[in-house]
């Protein structure tokens, strides 16, 4: 079946514009996650979804950013105002569940680049 | 102290040698435990979990060392297309921690 998309795959903005990420996890699954890597660097947690809600936001980096989740499917990442900082590739991942030993798969992600 | 720390590498290892990968975690309530492997500017994608007892999957072996607070991979008889870069996670209520990976290279 098809896997974790993610929207758009590149992402090319200016300071202090606002851009929203996209994540369709795998039908079914209820876990959603999103993580960030910078160049060279691991994966940086954000947050989780359980269903719609967000039980742990602690990873965001700023108030800058925020996520929803709405009908218990597709995600969106928003970053307002960037900052050259921002520049990362943005993964999502989808679960089947909560449960600790749940495989995670991920999305190929969306590539931003903050001028 | 990072939660989870990993040799950089690189690893440059010829084809048909065994290498051997180590993470440390600083958590020890720590739940569960994988290795994600990573190509370059590709997502990462499981590789094994890591259990307790260890658990092997073909020329791959992942060992559990809680009381160390420390996980391992071992590769034998590396091909070359084991070269990539390879996380160590550790999940601990779910909050997903990564290492920053360790890079291998297998040559001819």
């Amino acid at each position: 079946g098809a896997g974790v998309s993610q929207s758009p795959s590149n992402k090319v903005t200016e300071k202090g514009k606002d851009v929203e990420l996209r994540c369709d996890p795998i039908s079914g699954h209820t876990a959603l996650y999103w993580y960030r890597q910078s160049l060279g660097q691991g994966l940086e947690f954000l947050i989780y979804f359980q269903g719609n809600s967000a039980p742990d936001k602690s990873g965001l980096p700023s108030d800058r950013f925020s996520a929803e989740r709405t009908g218990g499917s597709v995600s969106t990442l928003t970053i307002q105002r960037t900052q050259q900082e921002d520049s990362a590739v943005y993964l999502c991942a989808s679960s089947s569940s909560l449960g600790n030993t749940d495989t995670q798969y991920f999305g190929p992600g969306t590539r931003l680049t903050v001028l | 102290r990072k939660e989870v720390e990993q040799d950089p590498g690189p690893f440059n290892v010829p084809e048909g040698a065994t290498v051997a990968f180590n993470c440390t975690y600083s958590n020890s309530a720590s739940q569960s435990f994988f290795w994600y492997r990573q190509d370059c500017r590709k997502e990462p994608k499981l590789l094994m979990s890591v259990y307790s007892s260890g658990n092997e999957d073909g020329r791959f072996t992942a060992q559990l060392n809680r009381a160390s607070q420390y996980i391992s991979l071992l590769i034998r008889d590396s091909k070359l297309s084991d070269s990539a870069t390879y996380l160590c996670v550790v999940n601990l209520n779910n909050d997903m921690r990564f290492g920053a990976g360790t890079r291998l290279t297998v040559k001819p």
